[in-house]
């Protein structure tokens, strides 16, 4: 059964840090890799999609790796701004379903 | 661009009642899905459809119910609700024509609370 586990559960930097969100699953055998926001009480925002074809995916001032063999993915924040506070989610779909198994998710918040 | 439309956005009801949550997919999506966000966890996938067939199915309560209709539009029908159902449904869509595993686009939600 896949697990998605991320780490830190919570995490606090003054702005201006380059920081790292780290995602780890249990089953490497997976199709995608996506990296949502969630501000509180709201929707799900996509910010990167990573094929399992493929290392990283780049966007602004993000961006997500993935190594499929060790079962990990980091979204890498350059030069942290307040409005990035929000909780960030990871989610894999395995082989052989179509479903997103969700991360446990890191809420981030920037200090001004 | 469009996007995936949820209604209602909000809606109370009171233990034992139903419920019906729409869900309107990107136009030329085929396949939609329903995931489940209660207070501070992360989202649980319920059931998907594929061609208004049920494709998946996750961790959803025999009191649910869903379809999709021939214009791809999905229902998630919950009868004698619990307080345990409060939560935040998202619906997805996405484009299996396209590739099996392209992106899901998520909706914004509708909140659920039972009262």
């Amino acid at each position: 059964k896949q697990e998605v586990t991320q780490i830190p559960a919570a995490l606090s930097v003054p702005e201006g840090e380059n920081l790292v969100l780290n995602c780890s699953f249990t089953d490497s055998a997976i199709y995608n890799l996506q990296w949502f926001r969630q501000d509180p009480g709201k929707g799900l925002t996509s910010l990167l999609l990573i094929q399992s074809s493929q290392r990283e995916q780049t966007s602004g001032r993000l961006n997500a790796s993935l190594d499929k063999s060790s079962g990990r993915s980091t979204l890498y924040i350059a030069a942290s701004q307040p409005g990035d506070s929000a909780t960030y989610l990871c989610a894999v779909i395995t082989s052989g379903t179509y479903k997103y198994i969700f991360g446990t998710g890191t809420r981030l918040k920037v200090l001004a | 661009a469009a996007g995936v439309i949820q209604s209602p956005r909000h809606l109370i009801k009171e233990k034992r009642e139903t419920a019906t949550l729409k869900c309107y997919p990107i136009p030329r999506h085929d396949t939609v899905y329903w995931y489940q966000q209660g207070p501070g966890q992360d989202p649980q996938f319920l059931i998907s459809f594929y061609e208004k067939m049920q494709s998946d199915k996750g961790s959803i309560p025999d009191r649910f119910s869903a379809q999709q209709f021939s214009d791809y539009h999905s229902e998630l029908n919950m009868s004698s609700l619990e307080l345990g159902d409060s939560a935040l449904y998202f619906c997805a869509s996405s484009s299996r024509a396209q590739g099996a595993y392209n992106e899901q686009f998520f909706g914004p939600g509708t909140r659920l609370t039972v009262l």
